[in-house]
């Protein structure tokens, strides 16, 4: 079993729908959670980074931790085809050593 | 956000020669970076942590001979490859994280496409 679950998709919506992306993990001692967006041949940029259980929001996003659960959600509102990118969940322990789910790959359809 | 520079984006060589990239932090200090490699539609792989001043921590499978593995200042990381073969060709993608900020948060290079022909 993965240290951290991510399904790699594809998902397709239609625009202005709202976008739920997901991560189970299975290693207790995670305690910083972040979600990365990544565009075709480009590295990683940091979109949410929580620490330990909670929400956080941040314009359209909003980022779960359910650490009881050990699951991690990803909403984004009003989604827009420029959100087209593979998204990934990754956490760590501390040390910034990060543990990164596959990635699911998001279009959004004009 | 901090920025995080590689160089070059995009390098091509000949199967047996060698290759460097370079990792910068732009507008902090990092006193680690990460080097990891990603082939087309996977995840990022960690292959080493780089420590400033020190020798690099490798990840179990990677041999650290074929990825040398620099970092002599607190801005900049580097790795090279090798004796590249057709087999090292993937997208290659550092990080850094600000050693003022306690909290962790990790930024990424534009990362580095190396083919081996």
């Amino acid at each position: 079993q993965k240290e951290v679950e991510q399904d790699p998709g594809p998902l397709s919506v239609p625009e202005g729908a709202i976008v739920s992306l997901n991560c189970t993990y299975s290693n207790s001692a995670f305690q910083y959670f972040m979600w990365y967006r990544q565009y075709s041949r480009k590295g990683p940029e940091l979109l949410m980074y929580t620490y330990s259980s909670g929400n956080k929001e941040d314009g359209r996003f909003t980022a779960q931790v359910d650490k009881s659960s050990k699951y991690i959600s990803l909403f984004i509102r009003d989604s827009q085809p420029s959100d087209s990118a593979t998204y990934l969940c990754a956490m760590s322990a501390g040390a910034q050593k990060l543990v990164f789910g596959q990635g699911t790959r998001l279009t959004i359809n004009p | 956000g901090a920025v995080v520079s590689q160089h070059p984006s995009w390098v091509i060589c000949k199967s047996g020669t060698s290759v460097k990239i370079e990792c910068r932090s732009l507008d902090f200090q990092a006193t680690t970076m990460f080097w990891y490699r990603q082939f087309p539609k996977q995840s990022l792989m960690l292959m080493a942590t780089s420590n400033e001043g020190s020798k690099a921590t490798y990840e179990q499978g990677v041999e650290k001979d074929k990825f040398l593995i620099n970092h002599a200042s607190l801005t900049l990381s580097t790795l090279t490859v090798t004796s590249a073969h057709p087999e090292d060709s993937s997208f290659y993608i550092c990080s850094a994280g600000d050693r003022g900020n306690l909290a962790g948060e990790l930024f990424f290079g534009e990362g580095s496409r190396l083919t081996v022909l």
